[in-house]
Parts: structure tokens; C-alpha cells; sequence
């Protein structure tokens, strides 16, 4: 079946430092792959996409390549703020065998930024 | 703005108690699911709808049903609700069967605890 695989957290940095999370899938076919964000007391919010493969993702500074190859999706990003502590969510969504795309979420990584 | 709203952010029930989680959809969308969240265990799949009074089973359907007789509307419901069902839900929405825009739109998520 499909899985997706991300770093455990938490993450903690200070302010202005770099960003990586990592995130590693398996999956039938060619899915897209995504990653959300969860501010505190909120829902899930996608951050970014990418539908193939060598496609780059970027929003509010965050970016991620979708790489076949290592079938990994890495989350990065320059320098991080205090507003980015969040938790983050690794998925891919993939076609099911009932003929609909049926996502499939990582565990989640906390990220928690210092000033 | 796209929303989807669920009808308590806080729900505090007894054992036994039948318990109805509404969540409801303004986008259109075709699919409809339901998840809970649990620390360490990132976002389960409980049940799914991709049509009016479709369903099918996720990863976790045990001591859960759902009722979707409209389309903006999707229903989890707890039989017999028990303390190890202690959780936050979240419902979802997304287009049918597009995998370039798959992406899945959350409401704010119900935190129910089970006494």
C-alpha cells in the first residue's frame, strides 16, 4: 500500500536558521504530493504541491522538489520565523482501487522557532 | 473564501451516548472525509464519501459510521461512544478524480473527549 515517511520532531530553531524536513513515500503509480501545515488550534492548510516528477513547490517561502529517484518530497526553507512554528504534514494522494484518490498523510513533524 | 465548517470545536460526551459530528462543505466537492488526529499517530482515515450516500471504509472504521444524504454535508457518527474514541476529528473535502488540484480543505476540527 501507499505510505508516506517524514522526520520526527520536534524541530527546533532559532529565527533566520534553515529548514529541512524530511519526507520519503511509496506508492503505486505516479501520485501528487503535498505538504499541509497546522497552525495551533487549526485545521490542516495546504503549504505547497507537486503533481510530477522534477516539479518544484513553493509558497510563503517554503519549497520542495518532488523527486522520483529517491521518491522523496523534502520540505525547505531559508530562514524560518517565529509565525512558522506549526506542525507539518507530508501526503501523497494516489488513485485507489475503488477509482478515487485517496490521500495518504505522514505522521507530522512540529517545527518550533526561537527568536 | 472556500470553507468548510464542523458544527462544535469542543464536545465533552459519557460512555454509551451516541455522538453525531456535522461537517459541512460550501466548495461543491464530490469527496468527503473524515480523519482523527492523535499524537504521534498524525491523521487516520476513518471513513470516505465520493458521492451522495457513497461510502467507504478508511483505516480505522471500527465503533464509526458516516451519513452523507447531501452533497455538502457529511456525517460522522459514534454508535456507542467510548473513552479510547478521545480525539480530535477533522472532516475534509476535495474534488472528485482531478489529481493536478487533489488537495484536500479542512474544517477547524471537533476535539471530543469521552468521559
Amino acid at each position: 500500500g501507499n505510505s508516506v515517511t517524514q522526520m520526527e520532531g520536534p524541530v527546533t530553531l532559532s529565527e533566520e536558521a534553515f529548514l529541512t524536513i524530511n519526507c520519503t513515500y511509496t506508492a503505486t503509480g505516479y501520485p501528487s504530493l503535498f505538504w499541509y501545515v497546522q497552525y495551533p488550534g487549526e485545521g490542516l492548510q495546504l503549504l505547497l504541491k507537486a503533481t510530477k516528477a522534477d516539479d518544484k513547490g513553493s509558497n510563503k517561502g517554503f519549497e520542495a522538489t518532488y523527486r522520483k529517484e529517491t521518491t522523496s518530497f523534502h520540505l525547505e526553507k531559508g530562514s524560518v520565523q517565529v509565525s512558522d512554528s506549526a506542525v507539518y504534514f507530508c501526503a501523497l494522494s494516489a488513485l485507489s482501487s475503488g477509482g478515487s484518490y485517496i490521500p495518504t498523510f505522514g505522521r507530522g513533524t512540529s517545527l518550533i522557532v526561537h527568536p | 473564501d472556500v470553507k468548510v465548517t464542523q458544527s462544535s470545536r469542543y464536545l465533552v460526551k459519557r460512555t454509551g451516548e451516541k455522538v453525531f459530528l456535522e461537517c459541512v462543505q460550501d466548495m461543491d466537492h464530490e469527496n468527503m472525509f473524515w480523519y482523527r488526529q492523535d499524537p504521534g499517530l498524525g491523521l487516520r482515515l476513518i471513513y470516505f464519501s465520493y458521492d451522495v450516500k457513497m461510502k467507504e471504509k478508511g483505516d480505522i472504521p471500527e465503533g464509526y459510521s458516516v451519513s452523507r444524504e447531501k452533497k455538502e454535508r457529511f456525517s460522522l457518527i459514534l454508535e456507542s461512544a467510548s473513552t479510547n474514541q478521545t480525539s480530535m476529528y477533522l472532516c475534509a473535502s476535495s474534488i472528485y478524480r482531478d489529481p493536478e488540484t487533489n488537495e484536500q480543505f479542512f474544517g477547524p476540527g471537533t476535539r471530543l473527549t469521552v468521559l
